[in-house]
């Protein structure tokens, strides 16, 4: 069963403009969420997280925002640049655990 | 770079032969972790080491696959009479021992069961 969802399997956005990438969670014990970045043919690379007692953290283009009532997060890229054009994935796992849960994607395509 | 090798980088292998990959963390990082990316789906887990104790394997680990972290250092994973099925990207990630801390992927092994 899959615990993290993103429902957008791509989505296409001017450079300059805000990206915004979504993801569902089913598991009520998941407190930790990050976000990977994703090249073809290279390994998943970490971009950002946030922990269950924020609802927002940012890292300069980047901005993940947490809403634990609807189980949904979502990453904000603003401005868009055409290297942001990736695989997107959603990972998560609950506070003692280890593995991580992944979404299965979205792949993002910024276009000049 | 994320501190993380893999090796091979591509594998392509006979249905039935058997393989090996090998992680080497470049610095000293309690947890291990491999996993298994096929295509349109997101990274899934297998195993997890912490040190040289494997400590949690997933359903997904069939027993034709087996892992070792002989040492607590570089940690190898065998896949034993392969099928097509196991064609994938296979992906080791490190993390520190601490709640809430992220996993840093290597660029991993490409298999292809022909």
């Amino acid at each position: 069963d899959q615990q993290v969802k993103q429902n957008s399997p791509s989505l296409s956005v001017q450079e300059g403009r805000i990206s915004i990438l979504n993801c569902d969670y089913t598991n009520s014990m998941f407190d930790y969420f990050l976000w990977y970045k994703k090249y073809p043919a290279e390994g998943p690379t970490f971009l950002i997280s946030i922990s269950s007692i924020k609802d927002k953290n940012e890292d300069g283009r980047f901005t993940v925002f947490l809403n634990k009532s609807a189980k949904h997060l979502s990453l904000h890229i603003v401005p868009s640049q055409p290297g942001d054009s990736a695989v997107y994935f959603c990972a998560a796992s609950p506070n003692s655990g280890y593995a991580l849960n992944f979404g299965k994607g979205t792949s993002l395509l910024v276009t000049p | 770079d994320t501190g993380v090798s893999q090796d091979p980088r591509h594998k392509i292998t006979k249905r039935g032969q058997n393989v090996t990959f090998r992680c080497d963390p470049i610095s000293e990082h309690n947890r291990l972790y491999w996993y298994r990316q096929t295509l349109g789906q997101g990274p899934e887990f297998l195993t997890y080491f912490q040190n040289e104790a494997q400590l949690e394997k997933s359903r997904l680990l069939s027993d034709r696959f087996s892992a070792e972290r002989p040492k607590g250092s570089f940690s190898t994973l065998e896949i034993q009479r392969t099928e097509q099925g196991d064609s994938a990207m296979y992906l080791c990630a490190i993390s520190e021992h601490l709640s809430n801390t992220e996993a840093f992927f290597g660029q991993g092994t490409r298999l292809t069961v022909v």
